[in-house]
């Protein structure tokens, strides 16, 4: 695609529920980053691949947050057991390098409500 | 962890008029950069800037890295209501990947006609 896709746009879920993100980067790049962004605040890192594995997690907030990209390439973001605090847009970047000056390009972001 | 600090944190004004926007660290920045966001969209990059006292100019937008290296400004001449919008600056720290930004809290800017 043109852009950075990421789905849903918007999700809804019960507290303790389970909850996939899901993050289709631009072709070509390598590098591929979750943001999480709270209503009033600026975008938090929270996860780096570059290709298929995790080259810096130390965002995640806790181990009910995980992230994968098996194939270097699409990524998911996965949440277990919601609490309303993780109610949150989700970003989600790539580039085509994790090193040098790579521009970012963000996707329009999930949406998350932890009712 | 290095934090950012913008001000002002909300600035309403009239098209026509000039803006300048603040981004400070009590620490140093390897690099710093400006966004745009629009409500339902990602952050944009507007630039990057790099060397201390480097000044970059985007048609009506001025950006300024202080000498050293530890503040930086946004300067928009004759607002237009398109320029509305969430204005962020970001970092990164030494040694990290590019990537792994450190955001500041954003100025929401409003451009009424």
């Amino acid at each position: 695609g043109a852009g950075v896709s990421q789905t849903p746009s918007n999700k809804v879920t019960e507290k303790g529920k389970y909850v996939e993100l899901r993050c289709d980067p631009i072709s070509g790049h390598t590098a591929l980053y979750w943001y999480r962004q709270s209503l009033g605040q600026g975008p938090e890192f929270l996860i780096y691949f570059q290709g298929t594995g995790a080259a810096d997690d130390s965002g995640l907030p806790n181990d009910r947050f995980f992230a994968v990209r098996p194939e270097g390439s699409v990524s998911t973001l996965k949440i277990q057991r919601t609490e309303r605090g993780d109610s949150a847009v989700y970003l989600c970047a790539s580039s085509r390098a994790g090193f040098g000056t790579g521009e970012l390009f963000f996707g329009e972001g999930s949406r998350l409500t932890v009712l | 962890t290095q934090l950012l600090e913008q001000s002002p944190q909300f600035l309403s004004i009239q098209e026509g008029e000039n803006l300048t926007v603040y981004c400070n660290s009590s620490s140093v920045f390897s690099s710093l950069q400006w966004y745009r966001q629009e409500p339902g969209e990602g952050p944009v990059l507007l630039v990057t800037v790099v060397t201390g006292g480097e000044v970059k100019k985007l048609k009506r937008l001025t950006f300024q890295f202080g000498d050293a290296r530890k503040d930086s400004s946004l300067h928009i001449t004759a607002a237009q209501p398109g320029d509305t919008g969430l204005y962020l600056c970001a970092s990164t720290r030494p040694g990290t990947s590019y990537g792994k930004l450190t955001f500041g809290q954003g100025t929401i800017l409003t451009v009424h006609p």
